[in-house]
């Protein structure tokens, strides 16, 4: 069975800090996701990482894909209150895509 | 707009009621997917269907009927429901392929009484 371990299962910071979310398999996937969800939404797809080491930046968000492709990790830098949500990593495996259990970021004003 | 429309958006019923909730999409793709997200649980894959054959079956109980009548439209029959079954399930769709991104509709938040 593949799984994927995010940390912190939780999070609350203050504006203008910097964080970072983990993301961890036993397992290789073909591309991992990341995704952000608001209260009584859906998911929104943020990043999709494919190579091995490969790492994409999106304004104050860097997502690095492992070497091994079995990890990967998200960097906000200077957190704003808009980004408070859920994210969500996600491996890419035949035609689905497994989700890790979460991390829930807070950013106080 | 994401392209994924759920409906009804919330809904309430007893353990004896037969209700269905509906998907649909608008971007072309070729994959359509079942999620149940309850608090505490990772997104759970309920079903999966790919050019409107079922692919997938996560072990879902009975009283969960999954319908694809088309690469469009996706249904969710209910029936006898448990409170535990008692969550947000979210309709997705992809290009089907190995990897590629899924866009997620914005849920149906239920409520077994």
């Amino acid at each position: 069975t593949q799984l994927l371990e995010q940390s912190p299962q939780f999070l609350s910071i203050q504006e203008g800090e910097n964080l970072t979310v983990y993301c961890n398999s036993s397992s290789v996937f073909s591309s991992l996701q990341w995704y952000r969800q608001e209260p009584g939404e859906g998911p929104v797809l943020l990043v999709t990482v494919v190579t091995g080491g490969e790492v994409k930046k999106l304004k104050r968000l860097t997502f690095q894909f492992g070497d091994a492709r079995k990890d990967s990790s998200l960097h906000i830098t200077a957190a704003q209150p808009g980004d408070t949500g859920l994210y969500l990593c996600a491996g890419g495996s035949s035609y689905k895509l497994i989700f890790g259990s979460g991390t829930r970021l807070l950013v106080r004003p | 707009e994401t392209g994924v429309t759920q409906t009804p958006r919330h809904l309430v019923m007893g353990m004896t009621n037969k209700k269905s909730l509906k998907c649909e999409q608008h971007l072309g793709h070729n994959a359509m997917y079942w999620y149940k997200q309850s608090a505490k649980k990772p997104l759970e894959l309920m079903f999966v269907y790919s050019l409107e054959e079922r692919v997938e079956n996560n072990s879902v109980p009975s009283r969960f009927s999954p319908e694809c009548p088309n690469s469009s439209h996706l249904f969710l029959h209910l029936h006898t429901l448990q409170p535990e079954d008692s969550a947000l399930y979210l309709c997705a769709s992809s290009r089907g392929q190995a990897g590629t991104e899924a866009f997620f509709g914005q849920g149906t938040r239920l409520t077994v009484v």
